[in-house]
C-alpha cells in the first residue's frame, strides 16, 4: 500500500460546481497536511495547510482532515476555469520529509 | 523577485552527457530539496540539504549528485544521462528552524524540464 493515495483523475466539472478532492494515507504519524496546486508547466504552490482534524476555510477553499479515518479533503466552492490545475496533497510527520500524493488533475469547464 | 529560482527551465541533451541544474532561494531558508516529477505527475523527493549537510538521500542512482556551496544554493549534477532521467526536476526550500506549522511549508521553483534523447 502506498503511503498516500489520491485519485489521479482527470476530473471535469462545469463552472460553478463544488469540487471535492481527496487523499487517504496509511501512516498515522502524519501530523501536518497540505494542499498544493500545480498549473501546467509550473511548480507546485501552497494552497492550504492544516495541523489538526477538522475544517479550515480560506475563501472558496475548505480543507478537511479526519485523522481517525486517515482521510483529507479539499473542497472548492463556485469553481472557476482558473481553478483548472493538478492538486497535490502532501503530509509530513514532525522532523520528517514530505510525502506527496500523485495529484488529481482538475478541469473546470466554462 | 522570485523566491526559488531554477536554471535552466528547459534542458535537452543526449544520452551519456553530464549536465547540471542550479537552484537558488532568497527566502533565508535553511533546508533545500530536489524532487523529480515523472510523466504521471508523481513528485518524488531525491535529496534534502540542511545547513550544507545531506540529511536524506533516497534511492537515486549515484549518477545524481547534489552540491550546496551555501544554504541559499543547491545544485544538481547528473552524470551519464539516461533516457529514464527525462522528467521535470523541482527545487524547493523551507525553514526548518521556525517553530510551529509554518516551518513545514515548502516553496517550489518553477521546474527544469529535462529531455534526454
Amino acid at each position: 500500500q502506498k503511503e498516500v493515495e489520491q485519485d489521479p483523475g482527470p476530473l471535469s466539472v462545469p463552472e460553478g460546481a463544488i469540487v471535492s478532492l481527496n487523499c487517504t494515507y496509511s501512516n498515522s504519524a502524519f501530523q501536518y497536511f497540505m494542499w498544493y496546486r500545480q498549473y501546467s508547466r509550473k511548480g507546485p504552490e501552497l494552497l492550504m495547510y492544516t495541523y489538526s482534524s477538522g475544517n479550515k476555510e480560506d475563501g472558496r477553499f475548505t480543507a478537511q482532515v479526519d485523522k481517525s479515518s486517515k482521510y483529507i479533503s479539499l473542497f472548492i466552492r463556485d469553481s472557476q476555469p482558473s481553478d483548472s490545475a493538478t492538486y497535490l496533497c502532501a503530509m509530513i510527520n514532525y522532523g520528517q520529509n514530505f510525502v506527496f500524493g500523485p495529484g488529481t488533475r482538475l478541469s473546470v469547464l466554462p | 523577485d522570485t523566491a526559488v529560482s531554477q536554471t535552466p527551465k528547459y534542458l535537452v541533451t543526449q544520452m551519456g552527457n553530464d549536465k547540471s541544474i542550479k537552484c537558488e532561494q532568497n527566502l533565508g531558508h535553511d533546508t533545500m530539496y530536489w524532487y523529480k516529477q515523472d510523466s504521471k505527475k508523481f513528485l518524488k523527493i531525491m535529496f534534502s540539504y540542511n545547513n550544507k549537510e545531506l540529511i536524506i538521500n533516497e534511492t537515486v542512482p549515484n549518477r545524481f549528485s547534489p552540491k550546496s556551496p551555501d544554504k541559499a544554493h543547491l545544485n544538481l549534477h547528473i552524470n551519464s544521462l539516461e533516457l529514464g532521467d527525462s522528467a521535470v526536476y523541482f527545487c524547493a526550500s523551507r525553514h526548518s528552524s521556525n517553530a510551529g506549522l509554518a516551518k513545514n511549508i515548502q516553496y517550489f521553483g518553477a521546474g527544469t524540464r529535462l529531455s534526454v534523447l
